[in-house]
Formats: C-alpha cells, sequence, structure tokens
C-alpha cells in the first residue's frame, strides 16, 4: 500500500524559513517524479513543485520559484521542500503527491496523496 | 498559464440524481503526438486529501466506480456522476495534466439537497 506522510509544518514568522519532508513506503520511490501541492484555508488546489526521478530536474510556477526549492532522497524514499523568504500568502496544507507509472507523452496526474502538513506563516 | 474554470461552484444533489459539472481549459488539452487530452479529476471529501479519479479525460483511475464518467476533448470537459450516492459528497477539481505549470480549476462543490 502506498503511504506518504508529510510532516515539518507548523506556525513560522514572515521572511522565516521552513523545511517539509515527505516519507514514502509500499512502492519504489526512486522510480516516480514526486510533486508538492498546496491548499489554502477554504481555498482550491495549487500546484507547487515537481521533481524528476534522479532529482536533476526541477519544476515550479512562478508563485515560488526561487523561493522554494523541492529535492528528494532515493536512498531514504524522502521528499523534501525547503521554503524561504516565506510570505502570508504560503500559509496552506502542503500535500507531498506521487506521479505513479506513466507511460504517455506529457506530464502524469497526482496518482497518490499524503495527509499534508499544515503551514501558517503570521507575526 | 493555461486557465481552468470550472462550473458550477456548488450543486445540491438528491441521492441517485445523475449530475453534471463543466471544466474548461483556456488552451487545448488535445495532445497532437497522441490524440489524448491530459485531463484529470480530483475527489476530495471534508478532512481528506484530493483523490485520483480520472485522467487522461476518461481514463477511471483503478477502483473508482464505474458511475464516475469523464468525457470531453480539447477545452472542454465533463464529469459525470450516473447516480450519485451519499458518499459522493464532496469537493471535485479539474487539472491541465498537459505543461508546466500545472493548473487547477476552483471546484465543484457537491451538496446535499
Amino acid at each position: 500500500e502506498v503511504q506518504l506522510v508529510e510532516s515539518g509544518g507548523g506556525l513560522v514568522q514572515p521572511g522565516r524559513s521552513l523545511k517539509l519532508s515527505c516519507a514514502a513506503s509500499g512502492f519504489t520511490f526512486s522510480n516516480y517524479y514526486m510533486a508538492w501541492v498546496r491548499q489554502a484555508p477554504k481555498k482550491g488546489l495549487e500546484w507547487v513543485a515537481t521533481i524528476s526521478t534522479s532529482g536533476s530536474r526541477t519544476y515550479y510556477p512562478d508563485s515560488v520559484k526561487g523561493r522554494f526549492t523541492i529535492s528528494r532522497d532515493n536512498a531514504k524514499s524522502s521528499l523534501y521542500l525547503q521554503m524561504n523568504s516565506l510570505k502570508s500568502e504560503d500559509t496552506a496544507t502542503y500535500y507531498c503527491a506521487s506521479c505513479g507509472v506513466w507511460y504517455y507523452g506529457l506530464l502524469p496526474p497526482f496518482a497518490y496523496w499524503g495527509q499534508g502538513t499544515l503551514v501558517t506563516v503570521s507575526s | 498559464d493555461i486557465v481552468m474554470t470550472q462550473t458550477p461552484s456548488s450543486q445540491a444533489v438528491s441521492a441517485g440524481e445523475k449530475v453534471t459539472m463543466s471544466c474548461k481549459s483556456s488552451q487545448s488539452l488535445l495532445y497532437s503526438g497522441d490524440q489524448k487530452n491530459y485531463l484529470a479529476w480530483y475527489q476530495q471529501k471534508p478532512g481528506q486529501s484530493p483523490k485520483l479519479l480520472i485522467y487522461l479525460a476518461s481514463t477511471r483511475e483503478s477502483g473508482v466506480p464505474d458511475r464516475f464518467i469523464g468525457s470531453g476533448s480539447g477545452t472542454d470537459f465533463t464529469l459525470t456522476i450516473s447516480s450519485v450516492q451519499a458518499e459522493d459528497l464532496a469537493d471535485y477539481y479539474c487539472q491541465q495534466h498537459y505543461s508546466y505549470p500545472y493548473t487547477f480549476g476552483a471546484g465543484t462543490k457537491l451538496e446535499l439537497k
């Protein structure tokens, strides 16, 4: 059974940093692209970052580019999100997501999701 | 960026009803390389994380009941629930998985009538 367990969320002041972690199990972690998706309170979903299987390629939307860094440790089956220069608008539940098996030409959807970790940016 | 527009924002339904919800994209999600539409649907129940229901516009994820039907092509897509069950009350999001940045619609909330 695929399991994704996020940790590292909490209350942080604007301008500070926080690092999220995601422990994966139940599948061969190193074979799949991984991602972070966030959801502000009572709002919709926003993609935050994606990383390739080896970690050599990373992708971000403009809203976090230059502030957030996604990384992975395949030996530990773990995914990370380093968040710097945090803003109040970064307040959200952050979900770790796996892209699953994918044989098609373009991007895969997010097949598996963790339960999320809440990040609150406030003074 | 590809903008995803979902309608309606909420819908009140009774058990057993047929339900349809719409998702429109600001550009075509049909990839000429394989003639597939890169559109996914997710279900999010209260207090839970999202769950993938459908990808490539009409392919049901393993284990998803066949009352969930995805259709459409190009820029216009529909999620149909053929006979709504109580456990289907949730938020539904469409997402384009055609190009970066991934983008989601604002969601359709299914509520009890």
